[in-house]
């Protein structure tokens, strides 16, 4: 999975399974965290966000998980389709307000 | 359509030759910020701003400059270019004075000769 910092991982699924993206974040004081999109030739388009307070959000056909105690983020995508393939990236918002990137996990689905 | 456009969408400059790239949104949206995009390293915000005539140096604001003259409009401009700019950049917007879930242009693939 994800981890900012790291370098950009892959994730293969078929066309109709689940996709789970993972993403390890470094504060433990961060307090909003987002899932952006990123198609090939595109800019980043949110998905769904999740405050500190929350342990889970449900978005249309999506999922984000937090889990605060060992600072892990993940994204569930169901029922995967093409135009799901992208890179996926994370991003935390550290106590002062500044965004913390990702770089991304690239998932690819196979029809 | 509510959007966020960026120009121009591709350029290649020589060092050292003053540029700017336009951003404009539609959206009446308070908070705008710069963005460049490296291999590697994620997005990292050079400037923002979080009203008219409001702006502030993000994480790497060397060799670049902003103006927010405007609400809708926010320029960045490179005074004196060099390869290390070398980037893909996004200009983004949101509705409130927070960075919360940002509007991102579809981007300037800057080359520096």
């Amino acid at each position: 999975g994800e981890s900012v910092g790291l370098h950009l991982p892959t994730l293969s699924v078929q066309e109709g399974d689940n996709s789970i993206i993972n993403c390890a974040y470094s504060n433990s004081a961060s307090d909003y965290f987002i899932w952006y999109k990123q198609e090939s030739g595109k800019g980043p388009q949110f998905i769904i966000d999740i405050r500190s307070n929350m342990d889970k959000r449900q978005g249309q056909r999506v999922t984000v998980l937090l889990n605060k105690t060992v600072k892990h983020l993940s994204l569930q995508i169901a029922a995967t389709q093409p135009g799901d393939s992208a890179v996926y990236f994370c991003a935390e918002r550290e106590w002062g307000g500044k965004l913390i990137f990702g770089q991304g996990t690239e998932l690819s689905v196979k029809p | 359509e509510a959007q966020v456009t960026q120009n121009p969408r591709y350029l290649i400059t020589v060092t050292g030759k003053k540029l700017t790239v336009t951003c404009s949104q539609n959206m009446n949206h308070e908070y705008m910020s710069w963005y460049r995009q490296d291999p590697g390293l994620g997005l990292r915000q050079i400037y923002y701003s979080m009203n008219v005539e409001v702006t502030d140096k993000g994480d790497v604001p060397e060799g670049y400059k902003v103006s927010r003259k405007e609400k809708r409009n926010f320029p960045l401009i490179l005074e004196s270019p060099s390869p290390n700019q070398t980037s893909l950049y996004f200009c983004a917007s949101s509705s409130d004075r927070t960075n919360e879930k940002l509007f991102f242009g579809s981007g300037t693939q800057l080359s520096v000769l």
